[in-house]
């Protein structure tokens, strides 16, 4: 079964700073992943989607890596903006069953002026 | 383009009661996702439907959980009677098909048990 797992769990950084959220995942046979960001209290919104044949994503001050070998994707925030202050999620769909996401269980970034 | 509409926005219910929350995804999106997402976890697939057939209900708790999606458009996903441990934000996702597109999310409902 496939897991996926958002280490750390929150994260704290000075406005400006360039950062690296990380995402791993168990099993290397994935359809896709996508990068969320989900505001307190709202619905998820997607920032970026990598598909298996692609290495990253890039759009605006994030660009998302994806490395199936080693089961791992990261999202770069390039000058961090306290208006990045959000959880970002990771979840991808697997092969066997792309209909599916699994979600991580989320980084919460702290932007702070 | 008008997103995923969801309400109630916010809830507030007796454990035993019954609740009903409403979905209606983007246009012509085929597939409806209904997430449950505990405070500190990511969001728990609940069911998914194809047109208005069921995909995947497995993790879906069926002796209090029910949900239908009429004409292949809106969906309501009810609890029956509910439990402390439902409190949760219920998110409505929809996509263009089950073939890999990007999924697009609702604002959710937040559901308290007291």
């Amino acid at each position: 079964k496939q897991e996926v797992t958002q280490i750390p769990a929150a994260l704290s950084v000075p406005e400006g700073e360039n950062l690296v959220l990380n995402c791993s995942f168990t099993d290397s046979a994935i359809y896709n992943l996508q990068w969320f960001r989900q505001d307190p209290g709202k619905g998820l919104t997607s920032l970026l989607l990598i598909q298996s044949s692609q290495r990253e994503q890039t759009s605006g001050r994030l660009n998302a890596s994806l490395d199936k070998s080693s089961g791992r994707s990261t999202l770069y925030i390039a000058a961090s903006q306290p208006g990045d202050s959000a959880t970002y999620l990771c979840a991808l769909r697997p092969l066997y069953n792309f209909n599916k996401f699994y979600f991580g269980s989320g980084t919460k970034l702290n932007v702070k002026p | 383009e008008a997103g995923v509409a969801q309400s109630p926005r916010y809830k507030i219910i007796e454990k035993r009661q019954s609740v009903a929350f409403w979905c209606n995804p983007i246009s012509g999106h085929a597939t409806l996702y209904w997430y449950q997402q505990i405070l500190g976890q990511g969001p728990k697939l609940l069911i998914q439907f194809q047109n208005n057939g069921v995909v995947d209900d497995s993790q879906l708790p069926k002796d209090r959980f029910s949900a239908e999606r009429l004409k292949g458009v809106d969906s309501t996903l009810k609890i029956q009677p509910a439990k402390l441990e439902d409190s949760a934000v219920y998110l409505c996702a929809s996509s263009l098909s089950s073939s890999g597109s990007s999924a697009f999310f609702g604002q959710g409902t937040r559901l308290t048990v007291v």
